[in-house]
C-alpha cells in the first residue's frame, strides 16, 4: 500500500524554536506539498515541490521554508516558531500529471502546538 | 485566482437517509478537475470522488454521487443510504488542468445519527 509518512503525530514546541516537520513518501512521486489546516479555513497551501531541490511558494509561505534534498523526502521548517503557527500540518504527494487528473496521497498530519 | 466555497460548516443526517453537501467554485478556466475528500477523526484524507470538467456525465462511486453544473460552477456531493462511518469532515477541492496543486474549500462537518 502506498504511503505518505509524517514523522510526528503530535508535537509541542516553544516560541522561537526552529522546528522541522518531516514527510516521506514511498511512491516515487514527483510532487510534494505542505498544507496547513485550521478550523473554518480549510487547507491552505504553504509550499510545494515538483522535483528535487525545487520549491514553489504556496498561498501562505511567510514564516516557513522547505527542503527537498531527496525525491522521497520533503521537510517543512519553521525558522522561529510562533504561537500563530499552532495548527495541523498535512503533507501530500502526487505524480506529475502534465495536465491529467492526478490524485493526492496524504499523510496523517502533524498537530503542532507552539507554547 | 481560483476559489472554492463550502457554505455549510456543519450538516447532519439520519442513518440510511440521503444528504447533499454543497460546493461552489470560481475560475476563468475551462479545463479543470474537482474532488471531494473525506477526513475522518483519524485525520487521513481519503479521496471520495473526482470529476473532470470536460465530462458532462456526473461521477458516481457506490453511494456517493455528484451534481456537477459547470455553468453555475457548482459541485455538490450526494451521499445516499448514509452510514455511521460517513461521519467526517468533507472537503471540496479544485485543480486546474495546467497545475498540480489543489485548492480546498473550508470543509463541511457531517454528523450521522443512528
Amino acid at each position: 500500500d502506498v504511503k505518505v509518512t509524517q514523522s510526528s503525530r503530535y508535537l509541542v514546541k516553544r516560541t522561537g524554536e526552529k522546528v522541522f516537520l518531516e514527510c516521506v513518501q514511498d511512491m516515487d512521486h514527483e510532487n510534494m506539498f505542505w498544507y496547513r489546516q485550521d478550523p473554518g479555513l480549510g487547507l491552505r497551501l504553504i509550499y510545494f515541490s515538483y522535483d528535487v531541490k525545487m520549491k514553489e511558494k504556496g498561498d501562505i509561505p511567510e514564516g516557513y521554508s522547505v527542503s527537498r534534498e531527496k525525491k522521497e523526502r520533503f521537510s517543512l521548517i519553521l525558522e522561529s516558531a510562533s504561537t500563530n503557527q499552532t495548527s495541523m500540518y498535512l503533507c501530500a504527494s502526487s505524480l506529475y500529471t502534465g495536465g491529467r487528473s492526478g490524485g493526492y496521497t496524504f499523510g496523517s498530519g502533524t498537530r503542532l502546538t507552539v507554547v | 485566482a481560483q476559489t472554492v466555497t463550502q457554505s455549510q460548516p456543519e450538516m447532519s443526517v439520519q442513518e440510511a437517509e440521503t444528504v447533499t453537501l454543497s460546493c461552489t467554485y470560481d475560475t476563468s478556466e475551462s479545463d479543470y478537475y474537482l474532488f471531494w475528500y473525506k477526513q475522518p477523526p483519524s485525520r487521513q484524507m481519503i479521496l471520495v470522488i473526482r470529476q473532470e470538467a470536460y465530462k458532462q456525465q456526473n461521477a458516481t462511486e457506490n453511494r456517493f454521487s455528484v451534481n456537477f453544473q459547470k455553468a453555475a460552477k457548482s459541485f455538490s456531493l450526494k451521499i445516499s443510504d448514509s452510514q455511521l462511518g460517513d461521519a467526517a469532515m468533507y472537503f471540496c477541492a479544485y485543480r486546474s488542468a495546467s497545475a498540480d496543486k489543489l485548492i480546498f474549500g473550508t470543509g463541511t462537518r457531517l454528523q450521522v445519527f443512528p
